[in-house]
């Protein structure tokens, strides 16, 4: 089972397009990032959220945590080639971090 | 600042030889993580370490797959032997580590590409 539950699992669409992505969960979190990868590279992180209903923005990229603290959404405006990558979320239960399998993002000029 | 350092980039070798990686965190990061990607997948957790102490591997083929973390600053870790399964991008990542929500936040290496033929 896992823990982290991200979808879409591909997204693939034209340049200057809104998306959304989502990361769900059954289990409550103490914060959750969100990284994003591109081939060859290993993860980078992008955001960390920590309180319940708390949005960050970071330029074209708005990031969401639910409420209840179980799950989290990325939404990216007009997005652009150079976004495309694997987005993921992983969580912190005071545990290891625990990632998602990620949602691959292309972004076609 | 250096971020987390791994090598080599690309390893391939026959199934049921040894193979190891290592991996130098990010000065001051007490918390190193030993994680596994397949293609299109997201990182697993093979190991973590608070400073020099294991104190999660319970994803960790202990068969097979062994890891240290000397001194608690550089890890290495080890598969013999290996088998044709492994193959996939091992990463190594750090942390603050500590209680607080942002000293979780993990800095990744490149990754080493295993290639088991």
């Amino acid at each position: 089972t896992q823990l982290l539950e991200q979808s879409p699992q591909f997204l693939s669409i034209q340049e200057g397009e809104n998306l959304t992505v989502y990361c769900n969960s059954s289990s409550v979190f103490s914060s959750l990032q969100w990284y994003r990868q591109e081939p060859g590279e290993g993860p980078v992180l992008l955001v960390t959220v920590v309180t319940g209903g708390e949005v960050k923005k970071l330029k074209r990229l708005t990031f969401q945590f639910g409420d209840a603290r179980k799950d989290s959404s990325l939404h990216i405006t007009a997005a652009q080639p150079g976004d495309t990558g694997l987005y993921l979320c992983a969580g912190d239960r005071n545990t290891p971090l625990v990632f998602g399998k990620g949602t691959r993002l292309s972004v076609i000029a | 600042e250096a971020g987390v350092v791994q090598s080599p980039r690309y390893k391939i070798i026959e199934k049921k030889q040894p193979v190891a990686f290592w991996c130098n965190p990010i000065s001051g990061h007490n918390t190193l993580y030993w994680y596994l990607q397949n293609l299109g997948q997201g990182p697993e957790l093979l190991i973590r370490y608070e400073n020099e102490e294991a104190v999660d591997d319970s994803q960790l083929p202990k068969d097979r797959f062994s890891a240290e973390r000397l001194k608690g600053v550089d890890s290495t870790l080890k598969i013999q032997p290996a088998e044709l399964g492994d193959s996939a991008v091992y990463l190594c990542a750090s942390s603050l580590g500590g209680g607080d929500s942002m000293n979780t936040e993990a800095f990744f290496g490149q990754g080493t590409r295993l290639t088991v033929v």
